[in-house]
C-alpha cells in the first residue's frame, strides 16, 4: 500500500510557509524526499536515514519519526520555483522506493 | 556530463503490439529501476534491477519484460499482455549510500510518454 501524504494539495502565496506529511502502514528504513515539475521526470531532495533525524537545504527541510513512521517536509518563506508536486519514499525491506500519492504544491506571487 | 537517457519521448503503440521502451545511463549505477506514472497520481514499481543479469518484479509488473544484459542498460518491453499501458514511463537509478545500507536518491530519465491508438 502506498505511502499517504497530506495534504493532497495546496496553494501557497510567496513567503507562506507549508508542510507536506507522509505516513506509512509499514516499517520504513529510510525516507526519501522528491519534487517534480509538470511534464518533468522527478528531482531527489534528500534522504533521511534514522529516526528522529532532521534534514534541511536552505528553506525546504524535513524529518522523520521513526517510531510513527511518519515524515514531515517543511518549507518556509515559499518562492515561485516551490511549485510542483513533492513526492515521499519510503525504502522497504527489499531496498526499493515505495512512493507516496503525491501532494500538489503551487505557490502564486 | 553523467545522467540517464531514455528514447523515445513519445511513443504510440496499437493494439496487440509490443514496443520496447529503452534506458541508458552513464553514472556507473548498480540499480535501476522502472515506475509507471498515471495521470495524477504517484510513481508505482514495474521492475528493478539491483545488479547486472539480475532482476525482480515491482508491485506492477503483469504485462512488462525487462532484461540487464549490461549495467548501463534497462530495457523495458511492454507486452500486448498489458491491457493499459498509457501512461508515462520513468526510469531511474541510484547506488548504495555511502554511510547506511540504503540505496542513495535515485536519478531520473526524462521519461517516455506512451500511447495507445
Amino acid at each position: 500500500q502506498q505511502p499517504v501524504q497530506s495534504p493532497q494539495a495546496v496553494i501557497l502565496r510567496e513567503g507562506e510557509d507549508a508542510v507536506i506529511n507522509c505516513s506509512s502502514s509499514k516499517a520504513l528504513y529510510s525516507v526519501h524526499w522528491y519534487r517534480q515539475k509538470h511534464g518533468e521526470a522527478p528531482v531527489f531532495l534528500m534522504i533521511l536515514l534514522k529516526g528522529g533525524e532532521q534534514k534541511g537545504h536552505e528553506k525546504i527541510s524535513a524529518s522523520f519519526n521513526e517510531k510513527k513512521q511518519q515524515s514531515s517536509l517543511y518549507l518556509t518563506a515559499s518562492q515561485l520555483s516551490y511549485s510542483g508536486t513533492y513526492f515521499c519514499g519510503q525504502l522497504t525491506g527489499a531496498n526499493n522506493l515505495f512512493f507516496g500519492t503525491g501532494t500538489r504544491l503551487t505557490v502564486i506571487p | 556530463d553523467g545522467g540517464i537517457t531514455q528514447s523515445p519521448k513519445y511513443l504510440f503503440r496499437k493494439e496487440g503490439q509490443n514496443v520496447t521502451l529503452s534506458c541508458e545511463q552513464n553514472l556507473n549505477h548498480d540499480a535501476m529501476y522502472w515506475y509507471r506514472q498515471d495521470p495524477g497520481q504517484g510513481l508505482r514499481l514495474i521492475y528493478y534491477s539491483q545488479i547486472v543479469n539480475d532482476f525482480q518484479k515491482g508491485d506492477i509488473a503483469e504485462g512488462y519484460s525487462v532484461s540487464r544484459e549490461k549495467k548501463e542498460s534497462f530495457p523495458l518491453t511492454v507486452t500486448s499482455a498489458q491491457k493499459n499501458p498509457t501512461a508515462f514511463y520513468l526510469c531511474a537509478s541510484s547506488i548504495p549510500h555511502p554511510l547506511a545500507k540504503v540505496n542513495y536518491g535515485y536519478t531520473f530519465g526524462s521519461g517516455t510518454r506512451l500511447t495507445v491508438v
